[in-house]
């Protein structure tokens, strides 16, 4: 059965430093998501990714995020200057349809650390 | 912004017992989806509803979308370990993009 791969699976990285969280969609899918989790918290929707472009995103996406396709397979999601409340899970989701109808698939996320 | 409410939060049940949980909302929603999740993992679908009133099953779990599209329960029925994790509903809203407002969830333990 087709996956979404993130990597990595746990990252520490200091406050104020930049990281890149990485996605491996499924391959015939045009949607792409990030949602963060934090501990003991329901998930959270970020962004929506659509013909190379945002679609929508929630207020926590702020000026410190960005996400990019950088080729035909990954989607990424970057913190230019990570703060501590940026500890989460981060999970990619990718889609068929524009609708979460139909395949809706969430990987198994990047638990993001920051000290 | 737009919420679902989930309950109960935490359910502790003996093996075998049927479960029950249920969302609801002041919102409308055009898919209703039952999502679990195992410590360190991402969600995983159980079920998909996507027409007012449908009644849909997957094995012992059974799930229904409230006529109004403002609500949803998920029963499991004859519990087994396996079964222990968080349950979350998950909706998209009616006219709304592609992004999925999600439940609080509702811890399911299980004893022996």
């Amino acid at each position: 059965e087709p996956e979404v791969t993130q990597t990595p699976s746990h990252q520490v990285t200091q406050m104020g430093q930049e990281v890149i969280l990485r996605c491996v969609p499924i391959s015939n899918h045009l949607y792409f998501y990030w949602y963060r989790q934090i501990l003991g918290q329901k998930v959270e929707f970020l962004v929506s990714f659509y013909n190379n472009e945002i679609s929508e995103k929630s207020e926590i996406f702020d000026d410190q995020f960005s996400v990019e396709r950088p080729d035909g397979s990954n989607f990424t999601l970057k913190i230019r200057s990570t703060k501590l409340e940026d500890s989460a899970m981060y999970f990619c989701a990718s889609s068929e349809e524009g609708q979460s109808t139909y395949g809706y698939t969430f990987g198994s996320g990047t638990r993001l650390t920051v000290v | 912004g737009q919420q679902l409410n989930q309950s109960p939060q935490s359910m502790f049940i003996q093996e075998g017992e049927d479960v029950s949980m249920n969302c609801t909302s002041s919102s409308i929603f055009n898919t209703w989806l039952w999502y679990k999740q195992d410590p360190g993992e991402g969600p995983v679908l159980l079920i998909a509803l996507y027409k007012a009133g449908e009644l849909t099953s997957n094995g012992r779990l059974t799930a229904q979308f409230g006529i109004t599209r403002k609500d949803s329960f998920l029963n499991i029925s004859a519990s087994i370990p396996s079964d222990v994790g968080i349950y979350f509903c998950a909706g998209q809203l009616l006219g709304g993009a592609q992004k999925l407002v999600f439940g609080q969830g509702t811890r399911l333990t299980i004893n022996p």
